[in-house]
């Protein structure tokens, strides 16, 4: 199993420019999670997923958009990027609710905008 | 709505004793705690919830006073294995499936 996967790991992109990154799961799980770290900052959650087709917002979406349109992906969307979105992402997922099970992360991207 | 952790950051010899503790001003349901090395992912390593069932790690222990909404982390004996950034992450009640994770606290095992 190749449990939480992220794809890029490394982007650079111009202000203004669109993106998405791409998460993947293989473990079967419910819900899928879009997080941004920065320093000092811990991890802040930008999109959820409680289910296929289903999306919610956390506590920092704008700007970002998101799609689940089948179980195992999870696609976060930067129409405009600007410089303040320049972050490490992280990715994850987990079989049940976040509150109860725990949540298995991807290795990241590190995007950078200028 | 993010929990605060104290200290931000401890410096410990091998075999020395740490606490890290998690507060949130919200009532909170659950409390999970992680770990993450440089350059990582964050790796779990335990959840407390309301009512006093945990899962998580053999090693690691943790405390979660419901009334006060504080969890504490127990790190004994340490090693250098552990090392890193550790993050409480809460999920309050009624907020549906939102989750919050703290600023870390940076923990530094010397030999």
């Amino acid at each position: 199993n190749a449990g939480v996967t992220q794809t890029p790991k490394f982007r650079v992109l111009k202000t203004g420019q669109s993106m998405t990154l791409l998460c993947a799961q293989d473990m079967n799980h419910e819900y899928m999670y879009w997080y941004r770290q920065d320093p000092g900052m811990g991890l802040r959650l930008i999109h959820y997923s409680v289910g296929e087709g289903t999306t919610a917002k956390g506590e920092v979406p704008d700007g970002y958009n998101v799609s689940r349109l089948k179980k195992q992906n999870f696609l976060l969307g930067l129409e405009s990027a600007a410089p303040s979105q320049t972050s490490v992402y992280f990715c994850a997922s987990s079989p049940g609710t976040g509150g109860i099970d725990e949540q298995f992360f991807g290795p990241g991207t590190r995007l950078t905008v200028l | 709505q993010q929990p605060v952790q104290s200290p931000q950051a401890v410096i410990l010899r091998e075999g020395e004793d740490a606490v890290i503790n998690c507060s949130s001003s919200k009532a909170l349901y659950s409390v999970h705690w992680y770990r993450q090395k440089h350059g990582e992912a964050p790796v779990f390593l335990m959840i407390l919830l309301k009512g006093g069932e945990q899962k998580g790690h053999d090693k690691i222990s943790a405390s979660f006073n419901e009334k006060k909404q504080q969890s504490s982390l127990y790190l004994t004996a340490s090693q250098l294995s552990y090392s890193g950034t550790y993050f409480c992450g809460t999920e309050l009640w009624n907020t549906g499936n939102q989750f919050y994770f703290g600023t870390g606290t940076s923990l530094t095992v010397i030999p």
